[in-house]
């Protein structure tokens, strides 16, 4: 089946520790993003990349960082300078230029 | 500023009867806008896309109409079922040649059996 995963579902992190969060697809896209949720929120866009070794920051990437080596893989690390890292996250992918976005089902971060 | 406006008010229907979501924006030019559907606890999924040049789109009971002039599009779902209960997102592209959408913040949906 084709589609776009996100591992973990649930994820707990303690201040100050960095945490990866795993997006990968297997829809041949070339466009891959990031998105974060919170509640009563819309969806902002933390990065995005259009090509493998290249990305772009989004609307607030700032304690966020990428990574994209692969071509059906966008690991998203949120690092200990992000002050308000809970939140549900959320990964999607598209073919270059198009415009439908596919989504993953999401992890759910929570700092404790 | 740019602003994309959805109600943040739930809408409580009955089932059989229509839905009517709206999506408002102000300081975009968008070239088309998308809606989505998302489901508690997981990722959006797409449904309907309408360019700047249609006033109007279907694809079985879902409808989309796209009023530039008025700067709103409509989501209508006909013969509602509680199966539609949900939130839907709009996201709107701006003209330019971006692909990036910009999303509301959605409106839940609950159809009452």
């Amino acid at each position: 089946d084709g589609g776009i995963t996100q591992s973990p579902k649930y994820l707990f992190r303690k201040e100050g520790q960095n945490v990866t969060l795993s997006c990968e697809q297997n829809l041949n896209h070339d466009a891959m993003y990031w998105y974060r949720q919170d509640p009563g929120q819309g969806l902002r866009l933390i990065y995005y990349s259009q090509i493998v070794n290249d990305f772009q920051k989004g609307d607030i990437a700032e304690g966020y960082s990428v990574s994209r080596e692969k071509k059906e893989s966008f690991p998203l690390t949120v690092t200990s300078a992000q002050k308000n890292p809970t939140a549900f996250y959320l990964c999607a992918s598209s073919i270059a230029g198009a415009n439908e976005q596919f989504f993953g089902p999401g992890t759910r971060l929570t700092v404790l | 500023s740019q602003k994309i406006e959805q109600n943040s008010e739930a809408l409580n229907i009955q089932e059989g009867k229509t839905a009517t979501l709206t999506c408002n924006y102000t300081n975009y030019s968008p070239a088309y806008l998308q809606w989505y559907r998302q489901d508690p606890g997981r990722g959006p999924v797409f449904l309907l896309l309408i360019r700047e040049n249609e006033k109007e789109k279907r694809k079985e009971r879902l409808k989309v109409t796209f009023d530039t002039t008025l700067k709103q599009s409509l989501f209508h779902i006909t013969a509602s079922q509680p199966a539609d209960s949900a939130t839907y997102l709009c996201a709107l592209h701006a003209s330019g040649g971006s692909y990036i959408p910009t999303f509301g913040r959605g409106t839940s949906l609950i159809v009452h059996p």
